[in-house]
């Protein structure tokens, strides 16, 4: 699976928009960009893929490069409960399961 | 219905004893994957079965071992336990063997040796 790289940490205001980047410039054709997130000490919860377009859903927005180089999650509103780390994922459709985390940004959002 | 359920979710053992964990996926999903989470490597992959067979397996020591029963539920075994086996251990679970899915995490098993 291609490396991801995100920043480490960012900051977000209550009710705006949060933009969470993600590097994959290694990422290959089979490869979808996946992204999950975890609130403290909880499991990770799934939050959206994509492979080549752009894809919504109820929770959020995934912008991915026309290169595929790159990508980045939108939440559309965030809320104090979306406080949590993010992980950016790049993960082959035949390898099986198996996700490979990297540090993930730490979101935080204030009031 | 009802989510990926683990058990136990809190556990303390003495270094050298070994430890059982449990998952029991989502009703209809054969596929379970585990994790270790450490403040210091972060979440890494431990091994994932399909239909009672292991597909993938991480870096990680012989000690580790896993297996799955008939009904999809899986149980992670950590034999001669070590100080730096202290971690949150979870598993996930999906309905396919690989490909365009999600996986869901269960709640974790918090494991303490002392």
């Amino acid at each position: 699976d291609a490396k991801t790289t995100q920043p480490p940490s960012m900051d977000c205001a209550e009710g705006r928009a949060a933009n969470l980047p993600c590097n994959h410039s290694t990422i290959s054709g089979n490869e979808y960009v996946y992204w999950y997130r975890q609130i403290h000490s909880q499991g990770p919860q799934y939050i959206i893929h994509g492979l080549k377009n752009n894809e919504t859903n109820e929770m959020a927005s995934l912008i991915i490069t026309e290169d595929r180089k790159s990508s980045t999650l939108i939440l559309p509103h965030a809320t104090l409960r979306d406080t949590a780390v993010y992980y950016c994922i790049a993960r082959t459709s035949y390898a099986g399961n198996m996700l490979t985390f990297g540090g993930g940004t730490r979101l935080m959002v204030k009031p | 219905k009802a989510g990926v359920t683990q058990t136990p979710r809190y556990l303390i053992k003495t270094r050298g004893q070994q430890v059982t964990l449990s998952c029991s996926p989502i009703s209809g999903h054969r596929s379970v994957s585990w994790y270790q989470q450490t403040p210091g490597q972060g979440l890494q992959f431990l091994f994932e079965y399909f239909s009672e067979t292991q597909r993938n397996k991480g870096n990680f020591p012989g000690r580790f071992s896993g297996r799955q029963f008939s009904n999809s539920r899986s149980e992670m075994n950590v034999s001669t336990l070590e100080l730096g086996d202290s971690a949150l251990y979870l598993c996930a679970s999906s309905s396919l063997a690989g490909g365009d899915n999600e996986q869901f995490f269960g709640p974790g098993t918090r494991l303490t040796v002392l």
